[in-house]
């Protein structure tokens, strides 16, 4: 079964209005968890590590305060694309490191992925 | 410049016969080489993860190969099936600050 959840898997929102991308480390604490980015035929671009508990750390050129992430508690990491234009439209993954010594060796979880359509 | 770079971006098999990707980084320092396995619309699956003494890991009808002195990387798949048609995708991990640089990918179809 899934190890790292996202929620939900489509959503199509009008423009300007605001969206919020839920993920969640089903099997593990998770003090890390990343988000990223897929256009079509494209590789994931990160676009922010976000940390339990403190402020998540975005790359270059991506706009925090469009891209709203908040990582309350350590399962669970949110995405929220404010005033969201059509160009925002793409997929979103996150994905979610688990502790040192997890059973399965350090891999990183990716979850379902959220695919955005903005209208 | 992309510090994984993968090859060829994208091919064509028959079913039943076999195939490699490559993967070339220049990611330092080291840490893993990880290769996904994406399908169209779907999160990355994990296929196999390699560390600096790893020369070869396998998983199923799935080879993967590295090479750390050189930098390179491989994918074999062996018997290709229908359902081995997706993205696979070579990511590295930086040991100093837990960074992922990823590949752009190669898309595999396989056609019977």
């Amino acid at each position: 079964g899934a190890v790292v959840s996202q929620h939900p898997s489509r959503v199509i929102c009008k423009s300007g209005t605001s969206v919020k991308i839920e993920c969640r480390s089903l099997d593990f604490q998770a003090t890390t968890m990343f988000w990223y980015r897929q256009f079509p035929k494209q590789s994931l671009m990160l676009m922010a590590t976000s940390n339990e508990g403190s402020k998540a750390t975005y790359e270059q050129g991506v706009e925090k305060d469009k891209f709203l992430i908040n990582h309350a508690s350590l399962t669970l990491s949110t995405l929220t694309v404010t005033s969201a234009h059509p160009e925002d439209s793409s997929f979103y993954i996150c994905s979610a490191l688990p502790p040192r010594g997890w059973h399965s060796g350090n891999t990183i979880y990716f979850g379902e992925g959220s695919w955005l359509t903005v209208v | 410049k992309n510090q994984v770079e993968q090859s060829p971006q994208s091919l064509i098999i028959l079913e039943g016969k076999n195939c490699t990707l490559q993967c070339n980084y220049t990611v330092s320092p080291f840490s893993n080489l990880r290769w996904y396995k994406q399908d169209t619309g779907r999160g990355p699956v994990s296929l196999t993860i390699m560390t600096f003494s790893e020369n070869t890991k396998s998983n199923g009808r799935y080879t993967a190969t590295l090479d750390a002195d050189t930098k390179q990387s491989s994918l074999h798949i062996t018997a290709s099936q229908l359902s081995d048609s997706a993205s696979y995708i070579c990511v590295v991990l930086r040991s100093n600050d837990y960074k992922l640089s990823f590949g752009a990918g190669t898309t595999v179809t396989v056609r019977a």
